[in-house]
């Protein structure tokens, strides 16, 4: 059964640096997102991705993050500066259509 | 803003009992409502979802229930098993942008 794969499955790295999380979506699917989960909490929606651009990002997604498909098959999430409350699990999802979202398991981000 | 509250955070059931989760949304703007199950982890898997013309769907031991005037629907897990031990998170799909809003999620554990 095809899948959403992400990596890496956990990132550590330092306030202030750059990170790029990178997803395989599903190969037949159209659009993609990203979402995060802080721990314990609720998943939050990112960014949607369709037709090489974004149709919609939350307020969460400021200019600090940004999201490229720079080939047929690789979706990745940029953020530039990492802060401390980007500490998250961040997961990756693709659609055929509209309606049913799969997800990746997810990149583990911690930012010291 | 669109919010999805749901209930109860946390439920403990017997094996072979009922689980049911409640969610109530505040925004008709939603077009689509699924549910995802979350092992630790793991990110969410589309469980089961329904469209807001539909009062009820049910899939092997899952079933969804749908009150669009009360703005509220439910998931309700039949038999429930060791294994169906996951969070579960209903949520709400605009269509436009593609944008999932998730309930804050029921931590089901099942006792054997």
């Amino acid at each position: 059964e095809p899948e959403v794969t992400q990596t890496p499955s956990h990132q550590v790295t330092q306030m202030g640096q750059e990170v790029i999380l990178r997803c395989v979506p599903i190969s037949n699917h159209l659009y993609f997102y990203w979402y995060r989960q802080i721990l314990g909490q609720k998943v939050e929606f990112l960014v949607s991705f369709y037709n090489n651009e974004i149709s919609e990002k939350s307020e969460i997604f400021d200019d600090q993050f940004s999201v490229e498909r720079p080939d047929g098959s690789n979706f990745t999430l940029k953020i530039r500066s990492t802060k401390l409350e980007d500490s998250a699990m961040y997961f990756c999802a693709s659609s055929v259509s509209f309606y049913e979202q799969y997800f990746g398991p997810g990149t583990r981000l911690t930012v010291t | 803003q669109q919010q999805v509250k749901q209930s109860p955070q946390s439920l403990i059931v017997q094996k072979g009992g009922i689980s049911i989760i409640n969610c109530a949304y505040e925004n008709t703007a939603f077009d689509y409502f699924p549910w995802y199950q979350q092992f630790p982890g793991k990110g969410p898997a589309l469980l089961i979802a329904i469209r807001p013309d539909v009062s009820e769907k049910k899939e092997g031991r899952f079933t969804i229930s749908f009150n669009k005037s009360a703005k509220q629907f439910s998931l309700h897990i039949m038999d429930s098993q060791p294994g169906d031990s996951a969070t579960y998170f209903c949520a709400g799909l605009k269509a436009a942008g593609n944008k999932l809003t998730f309930g804050g999620g029921t931590r089901v554990l099942v006792k054997p």
